[in-house]
């Protein structure tokens, strides 16, 4: 039962164009959104986060939308960039645990 | 500051051993979590803790998964008579609290491989 879910396991852009990689979730109970960035060999690094009680989150070159309705989230990076170039998981959490449900990883690939 | 650090990063061990994997946080962070992450997949929870107590072990698979954070600082993921199916990397991560979106900072994790 995969409760957080990334369908796309990799996304190709050009350098300097939008990139937007998608994440559904099953749970409504989750109160936390969270976008981490992987490179080979090494953990997992936090980007971005969202609460359930706002819609968009921005940082930079990096934006999260949540739609709560569709129990739908989209990170927007702009420009891309080719150190853009990493696994992307979404994650999400309840509002009294710190447990993180991962999805299962969107590759993205930015074209110099 | 130092970020967690986990060792071994390797460890090839053989079907039946046991083996124990360790993880040092960063220092001040009261929360610690075990997760486990297998190819092509995003990282399991197994267990995490607040303080020196386990806050929720719910997602370790089964009796042979055990870890302690006996003073609160340094933990240790314990595997007895393991499996080729455990082979995976464990990561762990650390953060200042317990409360929900509370930034998690990984560890570059231990690749486990069971032979």
């Amino acid at each position: 039962d995969q409760q957080v879910k990334q369908n796309s396991p990799s996304l190709s852009v050009q350098e300097g164009r939008i990139s937007i990689l998608n994440c559904d979730y099953t749970n409504s109970m989750f109160d936390y959104f969270l976008w981490y960035k992987k490179y080979p060999a090494e953990g997992p690094t936090f980007l971005i986060s969202i609460s359930s009680i706002k819609d968009k989150n921005e940082d930079g070159r990096f934006t999260v939308f949540l739609n709560k309705s569709a129990k739908h989230l989209s990170l927007h990076i702009v420009p891309s960039q080719p150190g853009d170039s990493a696994v992307y998981f979404c994650a999400a959490s309840g509002i009294n645990t710190g447990k993180l449900i991962f999805g299962q990883g969107t590759t993205l690939q930015v074209k110099p | 500051g130092a970020g967690v650090s986990q060792t071994p990063s390797n460890k090839v061990t053989e079907k039946g051993k046991y083996v124990e994997l360790r993880c040092d946080p960063i220092s001040g962070h009261t929360a610690l979590y075990w997760y486990r992450q297998s190819l092509g997949q995003g990282p399991e929870f197994l267990i995490y803790f607040q303080g020196t107590g386990a806050a929720d072990d719910s997602g370790l698979p089964n009796d042979r998964f055990f870890a302690v954070r006996p003073e609160g600082s340094v933990s240790t993921l314990k595997i007895q008579r393991t499996e080729r199916g455990d082979s995976a990397v464990y990561l762990c991560a650390s953060s200042l609290g317990l409360a929900g979106g509370e930034t998690q900072y990984f560890g570059p994790g231990t690749r486990l491989l069971v032979l």
